[in-house]
């Protein structure tokens, strides 16, 4: 059974950089999925942030994507989120998310179907 | 950029059936998928292909997709379906989500 679990810090100071790990237990990041993060403000929905491949393809949200960097590494079967130039805009519930691609004749489309249970960051002074 | 509306709040008796809708410009091209919240918890993936049921979703969930709106549609509602449902659909490589509907069981 697959189980994400997110972990960094939870709290940030305005203009510095959130730095968070997913780590992977169950399956292989190697393998033929995709992983992703997620966020959510308080109170608010939820905010696509960017999608990663092991191999190095990343595929971000255009309003963040200035911002963010994911990487992955296969030896410790975990992949890491980095937002910079944090606000309090930021402050938010970030999930990680293992990302499913399906393709159906021309169409290319994903959807999350395992999520980790949510790490909370505020971004304050 | 893609838009996605939903209703911020739909309520229903229990045992009567539930219908949470999703808009978005010629939103029947693409696929789109459902996701369910309870306070406090993650989201899980309820529908996903517009139709498709993952494995442990219980058969009173059903999606469509038609035109400008994605429905999703719970029959027999539940107390225990009382949660937030947000759709999502992919646009020009981004992924979009709806601003999340309040399902109420009263």
């Amino acid at each position: 059974q697959v189980q994400l679990q997110e972990s960094g810090p939870g709290l940030v100071r305005p203009s510095e950089t959130l730095s968070l790990t997913c780590a992977v237990s169950g399956y292989s990041i190697s393998s033929n999925y995709y992983w992703g993060w997620i966020r959510q403000p308080p109170g608010k929905g939820l905010e696509w942030i960017g999608t990663i491949f092991h191999s190095g393809d990343t595929y971000y949200n255009p309003s963040l994507k200035s911002r963010v960097t994911t990487s992955s590494d296969t030896s410790k079967n975990q992949f890491s989120l980095k937002l910079n130039s944090v606000t309090a805009a930021d402050t938010a519930v970030y999930y990680c998310v293992r990302v499913v691609l399906k393709i159906v004749g021309a169409s290319r489309f994903y959807y999350m179907d395992v999520w980790g249970n949510g790490t909370t960051v505020t971004v304050s002074s | 950029s893609y838009e996605l509306t939903q209703p911020p709040s739909v309520s229903v008796s229990p045992g009567q059936t539930a219908t949470i809708t999703c808009s978005g410009d010629k939103l029947g091209d693409k696929y789109v998928c459902w996701y369910q919240q309870k306070p406090g918890q993650s989201p899980v993936l309820v529908i996903y292909q517009d139709i498709v049921r993952p494995s442990g979703i219980p058969e009173r969930f059903s999606g469509s997709n038609f035109g400008n709106t994605a429905t999703l549609t719970i029959s027999g509602t539940q107390a225990m379906d009382e949660a937030d449902y947000y759709c999502q659909a992919r646009d020009s490589g981004t992924e979009v989500f709806g601003g999340g509907t309040k399902l109420t069981v009263v």
